[in-house]
């Protein structure tokens, strides 16, 4: 049961350079989107988000596209630090109104090169 | 800044054996989840919980698994008769009321069924 794809299991990235990690979904029913980073023995850390009635969030140096047709969206990193090399997690949950569960992506791992 | 906070670390058990895992979620929130991942899979969802109940629960979610939320503060996971397909990080989270609120995490319990 795929709903949410990464495609790329890794990414390695100059430093100073754009990130950009990719994401796919399979369920139309899917209208709130999140991006989680994740450090080995730690918990997802909430990054950035985005409604379906949005097709871009902005936060410092992190940017969410969402392409609705498409049902892919993207998370760019823009510059990129060495503290972002860890584990990314596109999640997905359908109905805004709290309590829906999140469905995972398998994540990709982005490794800065110093 | 507040965050959700879960004990044990980590748990070794024996197959068979009941174990409990604790979680603190943040103050003000009112909706509490439980997920799961196991080692090189992607995290899963097994059950929300809002005013005093279940809202949903996953396939994951048998009748070996319980939640309680005995007291104002703290939200708990039970596993009956563990087996050694549950050994997983385990991971608590909790979001706020209202549209659109992000679920944030706790850092996790590392359970291991031998």
């Amino acid at each position: 049961d795929q709903q949410v794809k990464q495609n790329s299991p890794s990414l390695s990235v100059q430093e100073g350079r754009i990130s950009i990690l990719n994401c796919d979904y399979t369920n139309s029913m899917f209208d709130y989107f999140l991006w989680y980073k994740k450090y080995p023995a730690e918990g997802p850390t909430f990054l950035i988000s985005i409604s379906s009635i949005k097709d871009k969030n902005e936060d410092g140096r992190f940017t969410v596209f969402l392409n609705k047709s498409a049902k892919h969206l993207s998370l760019h990193i823009v510059p990129s630090q060495p503290g972002d090399s860890a584990v990314y997690f596109c999640a997905a949950s359908a109905g805004q109104w709290g309590n829906e569960k999140l469905t995972f992506g398998t994540g990709t791992r982005l490794t800065i090169i110093p | 800044e507040p965050e959700v906070t879960q004990t044990p670390s980590h748990q070794v058990t024996q197959m068979g054996q009941e174990v409990i895992l604790r979680c603190v979620p943040i103050s003000n929130h009112l909706y509490f989840y439980w997920y799961r991942q196991i080692l090189g899979q992607k995290v899963e969802f097994l059950v929300s919980f809002y005013n005093n109940e279940i809202s949903e629960k996953s396939e994951i979610f048998d009748d070996q698994f319980s939640v309680e939320r005995p007291d104002g503060s703290n939200f708990t996971l039970k596993i009956r008769s563990t087996k050694l397909e549950d050994s997983a990080m385990y991971f608590c989270a909790s979001s706020g009321s209202g549209s659109g609120e992000t679920q944030y995490f706790g850092p996790g319990t590392r359970l291991l069924v031998l």
